[in-house]
């Protein structure tokens, strides 16, 4: 049973560049998260989404960021007009059902790097 | 507001020994608790839970407690071994998502 797949882990943008991050959940996860680590710092939630359905947001800058999760496919963090500051390494997690007891399972990570 | 809270940035113990690590929360909603492991370069991997109708948890060498009247939970590692040097975060559920604490950075000498 495959964890939860991420990819790219590195991936170097130039300022102003669209970063495109995917996420396949564990088999028969419906739940993704996305959180983001700065360098020095702790895990802060970004988005949590089901099929087709953002369910909070509230983690994710208002501009530049959005996440999505198709009912086809990989749920795809995308980041346009990347600056230096997105630098991080962005994890996602799913879970089978909501976070309230139940175990959340992250993927390896991908890291940006702006340049 | 900082919601989840490990306050010890680093933890040196000596392998054999007990190490133990501590976690402050704010919020009364949170009703799920979890420990993840995590090396640099890779992904948070999750070790122990505990449901808030509980007050403790144990799998192996790791046992987890928690204290809902001080809203504080820890997690005990006995006997700590080298392998287990990473940063350790604790982590909180009461609603779409987990809060994390800023990780303690556990060093187990040989």
């Amino acid at each position: 049973n495959a964890g939860v797949m991420q990819n790219p882990r590195h991936l170097v943008r130039r300022r102003g560049q669209e970063a495109r991050l995917r996420c396949s959940p564990m088999k028969g996860h419906s739940h993704v998260y996305w959180y983001r680590q700065l360098p020095e710092e702790g895990l802060k939630f970004m988005v949590y989404l089901q099929k087709e359905n953002i369910i909070d947001e509230s983690g994710m800058p208002k501009e530049r960021f959005s996440a999505e999760f198709p009912k086809e496919g990989p749920s795809i963090l995308r980041i346009q007009q990347v600056v230096r500051g997105d630098s991080a390494a962005y994890f996602c997690a799913s879970s089978q059902a909501g976070s309230s007891g139940n175990t959340i399972y992250f993927g390896e990570g991908s890291w940006l790097t702006v340049v | 507001d900082q919601q989840v809270k490990q306050n010890s940035p680093s933890l040196s113990v000596q392998e054999g020994r007990i190490s133990i690590l501590n976690c402050d929360y704010t919020n009364s909603m949170f009703d799920y608790f979890l420990w993840y492991k995590k090396y640099p370069a890779e992904g948070p991997t999750f070790l122990i839970s505990i449901s808030s109708i509980k007050d403790k948890n144990e799998d192996g060498r790791f046992t987890v407690f928690l204290n809902k009247s001080a809203k504080h939970l820890s997690l005990h590692i006995v006997p700590s071994q080298p392998g287990d040097s990473a940063v350790y975060f604790c982590a909180s559920s009461g609603g779409n998502m987990l809060t994390f604490g800023g990780g303690t950075r556990l060093m187990v000498k040989p």
